[in-house]
């Protein structure tokens, strides 16, 4: 069945400490990649997606993100978090048929 | 730009009462819009994928008599709880999507308390 992991549930890191969260797929064929983030209270919002072309992709606030086809990764990063980085990031993934399927999330605190 | 707005943001019924939540696309068509269910510190489950104009594509052990989804035009989309218990107590969000690139545009969520 088509599925996405993360298997981090919960990271908690120091401010300015370098972050990498893990995202691993099981779709088949051609998929579009995202981390969305959700912070406390707030809706979710788009961090950065791959379609094509550099798999590495850069989005807002500092996040990248490579995309390694032979691993069926996306893993999320950013050399150096910020206290106001606290919230819960999900990875989701989409196949041709426009149906985005969510990993569990990974809620990450940082202390100041 | 691709602004999702959802209305109300929260709502408390009586169990067997019927809750209508609207999602609005308010700065672009949205060909599709996405209904989904998040339970406290779980993941986002998709219940439901409509089409404007079109009927609502269910998952899997969604029952769509007592989800019902009215995608009537281009910005807004609809979802009511009939008879509504407990257990449908959840925090419901809606996400429209141009339909192009699969991106999707998240609304802020409607918590549901059913008592």
């Amino acid at each position: 069945a088509q599925s996405v992991s993360q298997h981090n549930h919960h990271v908690i890191l120091s401010e300015a400490a370098s972050l990498e969260l893990g995202c691993n797929y099981s779709y088949g064929g051609t998929v579009n990649l995202f981390w969305y983030v959700q912070y406390p209270g707030q809706h979710l919002q788009l961090l950065l997606k791959y379609f094509s072309g550099d798999p590495l992709v850069k989005g807002i606030k500092g996040f990248e993100a490579e995309f390694i086809k032979s691993k069926f990764s996306f893993n999320l990063r950013k050399p150096s978090v910020q206290w106001s980085d606290t919230a819960e990031y999900f990875c989701a993934v989409t196949s041709n048929n426009n149906d985005m399927r969510f990993g569990a999330g990974t809620r990450l605190t940082v202390k100041p | 730009g691709a602004v999702v707005s959802q209305h109300p943001s929260w709502v408390i019924c009586k169990s067997g009462t019927s809750v209508k939540i609207e999602c609005r696309s308010l700065d672009f068509q949205a060909t599709t819009m996405f209904w989904y269910r998040q339970f406290p510190k779980q993941s986002l489950m998709l219940m439901a994928t409509s089409n404007e104009g079109s009927k609502a594509t269910y998952e899997q052990g969604v029952e769509k008599d007592k989800f019902l989804i009215n995608h009537a035009s281009l910005t807004l989309s609809t979802l009511t709880v009939t008879s509504a218990h407990p257990e449908d107590s959840s925090f419901y969000i809606c996400s429209a999507s141009r339909g192009v690139f699969y991106e999707q545009y998240f609304g802020p969520g409607t918590r549901l308390t059913v008592t």
